[in-house]
């Protein structure tokens, strides 16, 4: 089954704990990106990658780091968590950035906490 | 900023047609009109998308009016399982990166 995953699912931690977000998609894809969703403010993106250790900024990168070592994989790291990085995130990718290919998948989402 | 504008929330009775309104008057020639949903929380799925013809896939069908400063998104037969936020964005092909602005969406809740 063609898919995004993320894992983990729910994550409570604390200030200044480093962490990091698991993305994987099966679809051979060559577009991955995050975004964080909070109440109001819509989904906001954060990096992207257009292809294997090709990444970018998004809208509110501030605090985040990404890699794409391979092509299926794009973990999001927090370095130093902190309060306002509590959020709803969710991994996205695409096959291309052109044409009817271009609809993104999004996966199902990481709820962190951090306290 | 959103380059859209939906009306916050819309009711819809089971098994009527939804049909969910999107404002784009300032679209550009080379830009898609996309529609998303969301499920309570859950990832955002692809529904339609379209440049100036009319569209209809297995999930809905998108009415796009000749001025394209305006589209409709129309569920034919709408069940409880449709109540979602949905989501109307532009984008152009020529973006550099596949960026999708989001707006705050319409709240569709399907009545039985």
């Amino acid at each position: 089954e063609a898919q995004v995953t993320q894992n983990p699912r729910y994550l409570i931690t604390v200030t200044g704990k480093k962490l990091t977000v698991t993305c994987s998609q099966n679809m051979n894809h060559e577009y991955m990106s995050w975004y964080r969703q909070d109440p109001g403010l819509g989904l906001r993106q954060i990096y992207y990658s257009m292809n294997v250790e090709v990444t970018d900024k998004g809208d509110v990168p501030e605090g985040y780091k990404v890699s794409r070592k391979e092509k299926r994989n794009f973990p999001l790291i927090l370095e130093s968590p902190s309060p306002n990085q509590t959020s709803l995130y969710f991994c996205a990718s695409s096959l291309s950035l052109r044409g009817r290919r271009e609809t993104q998948y999004f996966g199902p989402g990481t709820r962190l906490l951090v306290l | 900023d959103a380059k859209t504008t939906q009306p916050p929330s819309m009711d819809c009775a089971e098994g009527r047609a939804a049909n969910l309104p999107c404002n784009h008057s300032t679209i550009s020639g080379n830009e898609y009109v996309y529609w998303y949903r969301q499920i309570h929380s859950q990832g955002p799925q692809y529904i339609i998308h379209g440049l100036k013809n009319n569209e209809t896939n297995e999930m809905a069908s998108l009415i796009i009016t000749e001025d394209r400063k305006s589209s409709t998104l129309i569920l034919p037969h709408a069940t409880l399982r449709d109540t979602a936020v949905y989501y109307c964005i532009v984008r152009s092909t020529m973006d550099s990166n596949y960026q999708l602005i989001w707006g705050a969406g319409t709240k569709l809740i399907i009545k039985p």
